[in-house]
This record gives C-alpha cells, sequence and structure tokens, in this order.
C-alpha cells in the first residue's frame, strides 16, 4: 500500500481552528471507518488522539475533532493552544490486518 | 491503563540481525493486538507487522515480508519483532503498541536501531 498524503505543514494562531487532511484511496481511506489521528511531540512516542474517524479517546480534548469524506480525512484543532504544536499522523486501516500511515504534518502554533 | 517497556538501543551493522522486545503490564496480555511502527529520522511513521490476541495471526506489511518475524511469549507478557538483512535504510526508532486491528492506544517508548558499517 501507498502511504496517504499529508500536507508536510500547517499553523495557526492561538485561538483559531486549523484543519489536516489525510488523503487516501478507495482501498483504504475511503473503505473503511477506520481512520485514526495521532500527536507526536519531539523525541516522544506517538499518543492516540482520534480514531474510528471520529471517536476521541478518554482524556483527548474535544477541540481535537475528526471527519471523513470520500477518500479523505480530516483532523480538525480547534482553540489552537501552544501545546499544540506538533507532528499529527493519520492511518487507516486498509483491510486484511494492514495499515498505512501518512507522512506526517508539522502543526506550527504562530 | 497499560506500559510497554522496550529493550535498549541497538547498533548493527549492513546485513546483520536485530531482535527487539517489548513487554506489557498492567493489562491483559491476550485481550489486545500489538503492532510494531518504526519511524527513520525526521520522516513519517511506517507500520510493519500486527499480531493478534490469540497469538495466532501475524500479518507483515508487504515492503518488509521475508525479513520480519514478529514473535511472542505469553508466559513473560513479552513481544519480540526481528529483523534481518540489515540495511543503512532500517535506520530508524522501532516503537510497540497496543491496541485493536485499526489503532493503538498505549505504545513504548521506542528503541533506537542504527545501521552502519
Amino acid at each position: 500500500q501507498s502511504a496517504l498524503t499529508q500536507p508536510p505543514s500547517a499553523s495557526g494562531s492561538p485561538g483559531q481552528s486549523v484543519t489536516i487532511s489525510c488523503t487516501g484511496t478507495s482501498s483504504d481511506v475511503g473503505g473503511y471507518e477506520y481512520v485514526s489521528w495521532y500527536q507526536q511531540h519531539p523525541g516522544k512516542a506517538p499518543k492516540l488522539m482520534i480514531y474510528e474517524v471520529t471517536k476521541r479517546p478518554s482524556g483527548v480534548p474535544d477541540r481535537f475533532s475528526g471527519s471523513k469524506s470520500g477518500n479523505t480525512a480530516s483532523l480538525t484543532v480547534s482553540g489552537l493552544q501552544a501545546e499544540d504544536e506538533a507532528d499529527y499522523h493519520c492511518s487507516s486501516y486498509a483491510g486484511i490486518n494492514n495499515l498505512v500511515f501518512g507522512g506526517g504534518t508539522t502543526l506550527t502554533v504562530l | 491503563q497499560g506500559q510497554l517497556v522496550q529493550s535498549g538501543t541497538e547498533v548493527k551493522r549492513p546485513g546483520a540481525s536485530v531482535k527487539v522486545s517489548c513487554k506489557a503490564s498492567g493489562y491483559s496480555f491476550t485481550t489486545y493486538y500489538t503492532h510494531w511502527v518504526r519511524q527513520a529520522p525526521g520522516q513519517g511513521l511506517d507500520w510493519m507487522a500486527i499480531i493478534d490476541p490469540n497469538g495466532a495471526g501475524i500479518t507483515y506489511a508487504q515492503t518488509l515480508q521475508g525479513r520480519v518475524t514478529m514473535t511472542r511469549d505469553t508466559s513473560t507478557s513479552t513481544v519480540y519483532m526481528e529483523l534481518s538483512s540489515l540495511r543503512s535504510e532500517d535506520t530508524a526508532v522501532y516503537y510497540c503498541a497496543r491496541g485493536t486491528w485499526d489503532h493503538m492506544d498505549v505504545w513504548g517508548k521506542g528503541t533506537t536501531v542504527t545501521v552502519s558499517s
């Protein structure tokens, strides 16, 4: 499977909203309701932020939300805060117990 | 909540093999899937393999087929990932992670593997 496509960078000012896209194909993003998003601060392990397109694990602020349309999934961060500055990675189930990740997006809080 | 503790940094020559361990604690080891994911320096995440809760089903990324082997020891709640025929492109941080077949909710801190002559 090819990697999912994410923009290399995104940015926003504190308090603003920013949306990060994740584009795949009908064999992964478009074919299943199993898109996840992970936040990763420098030198740290990834942290699950969204799973099954829209669900938030316990403890993740509701400022983080997920959606999907066709072959493109999106992560929206509302009310940006300084601690949201990190890399964000999307992943999708791609059938037969396979997963595929995107290339990652670096979010900068201006 | 669960914790995954990984083995330490490895430095290997090209062509060698490396075996990384991942010990689970604080949860029922045989209730969750376990994944291996790697991240080359400055790059995104790269999914490698998954083992199901029963330990009977293992799936490897097509790009690594034939070079990667995932095993587990339920008596010690430890999962292993062995990568053979190492090349410089395998230099990365290797993570184990707990989850379902489609997402990972608990991650180890990562094991740095450097392949260099």
